[in-house]
């Protein structure tokens, strides 16, 4: 079985400053993983995902996570926050493709 | 393409009583699962059904299920509703991951509301 950590419930950030999620998975088995992005009374939005290849991902919205096996983390990274960024994001990890475990969530708040 | 539907978006149930909710895949996917969303716990996984058959499930009690339609419709049902089971209820549609690994796509959810 799967279980993703995301150890960071609440990060509260500055406009244009740079942001990093954390997210840690344990598994016995060759994942892959994904970060969603839900904003307020909407449902949850892929934002990028590591299937194989290159560690280094990126996604929309200027959004980049690196996959690191050795220390079984694919956090999520952001040069420059805007308002607009101001979420809830998700790190999700599946072997089988058909069924998905979740982090708890990292609510990210971008203050002006 | 339309995304993924939910209907109804919010409910209001109160306790002992049994809700369906509903979901619509994106065209052309053919597996489904269930999560439920509460504050604290993040998503967790209720079922997935593919073709008509439940193909994983979660560790929730049996008072939770579901079941999919030929033409990839799913429903899930709550009997003898809790205060507890109050929560967002989201559903994702997948292709079918034959050689591959698909991300899911979300619909907006069922609010629940038990009192």
């Amino acid at each position: 079985a799967q279980s993703v950590t995301q150890l960071d419930s609440q990060v509260p950030v500055f406009e244009e400053a740079p942001v990093e999620l954390r997210c840690n998975y344990s598994s016995s088995v060759s994942v892959y993983l994904f970060w969603y992005v839900q904003y307020p009374n909407q449902g949850l939005q892929l934002l990028l995902k590591y299937l194989s290849g290159s560690t280094l991902v990126k996604g929309i919205n200027g959004f980049e996570a690196e996959f690191n096996k050795s220390q079984t983390s694919f956090h999520l990274r952001k040069p420059s926050v805007h308002i607009s960024d101001t979420a809830e994001y998700f790190c999700a990890v599946t072997n089988t493709g058909n069924q998905f475990y979740f982090g708890t969530g990292t609510s990210l708040t971008v203050i002006p | 393409k339309a995304g993924v539907t939910q209907t109804p978006r919010y409910l209001i149930k109160t306790r002992g009583q049994q809700v369906t909710l509903s979901c619509s895949p994106i065209s052309g996917h053919r597996s489904v699962s269930w999560y439920q969303q509460t504050p604290g716990q993040g998503l967790q996984f209720l079922f997935e059904y593919f073709s008509e058959t439940q193909r994983n499930k979660g560790n929730f009690p049996g008072r939770f299920s579901g079941r999919q339609f030929s033409n990839s419709r799913s429903e899930m049902n709550v009997s003898t509703l809790e205060l507890g089971d109050s929560a967002l209820y989201l559903c994702a549609s997948s292709l079918e991951p034959a050689g591959g690994i698909y991300e899911q796509y979300f619909g907006p959810g069922t609010r629940l509301t038990v009192t």
